[in-house]
């Protein structure tokens, strides 16, 4: 079965810094590979996705995500992180070829002091 | 409409009543998908429709659960003899599987609370 491992539970950055956010999955082939934002009391946001081809890929707000096949990760990044960015991030995986459920990871809480 | 609607946005239960919680997707979005968040966690998957069709509903955690969509639009959640663990928001999430574009939209979710 797949899974989603979001190592990092809670990180905090200031804001301006850059940011990482690490997500791991198990699967047999190459998935669909998203990251999601939840802002409090909010449903979930698509930032970015990964099907193929080029293996950074670029979403809204700033984002950006490369996707390793050697490490199995697909991790967030940004430059430089704004108080408005803190939320919580969910990374997710879908089957390829199809309309699929997705397989979400447990979230990374971000907190982002002024 | 423009995004996927859910209602309730907020509902409290006793313990043992029966809810029922409603999507509305995207308009022509024939994928649906039902999604439970227990607190602090990530959305698990419940079910998945295509059009009218329930093609998957091993997520589901009981035969308490059941989820319908007739007429391939609008869906309902319905949860019968609700119980303190069913407590969670539910989410709801609509695609339109054409080509390579796992376009999921989520609905803002119904939160329930069960007392």
């Amino acid at each position: 079965a797949q899974s989603v491992t979001q190592p990092d539970i809670h990180i905090t950055v200031s804001e301006g810094a850059s940011l990482e956010l690490r997500c791991n999955y198990s699967y047999g082939a190459t998935p669909y590979l998203f990251w999601y934002v939840q802002s409090p009391g909010q449903g979930l946001q698509l930032l970015l996705k990964y099907f193929s081809g080029d293996t950074l890929v670029q979403g809204i707000k700033g984002f950006e995500a490369e996707f390793k096949r050697s490490q199995s990760s697909f991790n967030l990044r940004k430059p430089s992180v704004h108080w408005s960015d803190a939320a919580e991030y969910f990374c997710a995986v879908a089957l390829t070829g199809t309309a699929s459920k997705l397989t979400f990871g447990t979230g990374t809480r971000l907190q982002v002091t002024l | 409409g423009a995004g996927v609607s859910q209602s309730p946005r907020y509902k409290v239960a006793k313990r043992g009543q029966d809810v029922a919680l409603r999507c509305d997707p995207i308009s022509g979005h024939v994928s649906l998908f039902w999604y439970q968040q227990a607190l602090g966690q990530g959305p698990e998957f419940l079910t998945y429709f295509q059009n009218e069709a329930q093609l998957d509903k091993s997520g589901l955690p009981s035969d308490r659960f059941f989820a319908e969509r007739p007429e391939g639009s609008v869906s309902t959640l319905k949860i019968q003899r609700t119980q303190q663990e069913d407590s969670a928001v539910y989410l709801c999430a609509s695609s339109h599987p054409t080509g390579s574009d796992y376009g999921y939209t989520f609905g803002s979710g119904t939160r329930l609370t069960v007392v």
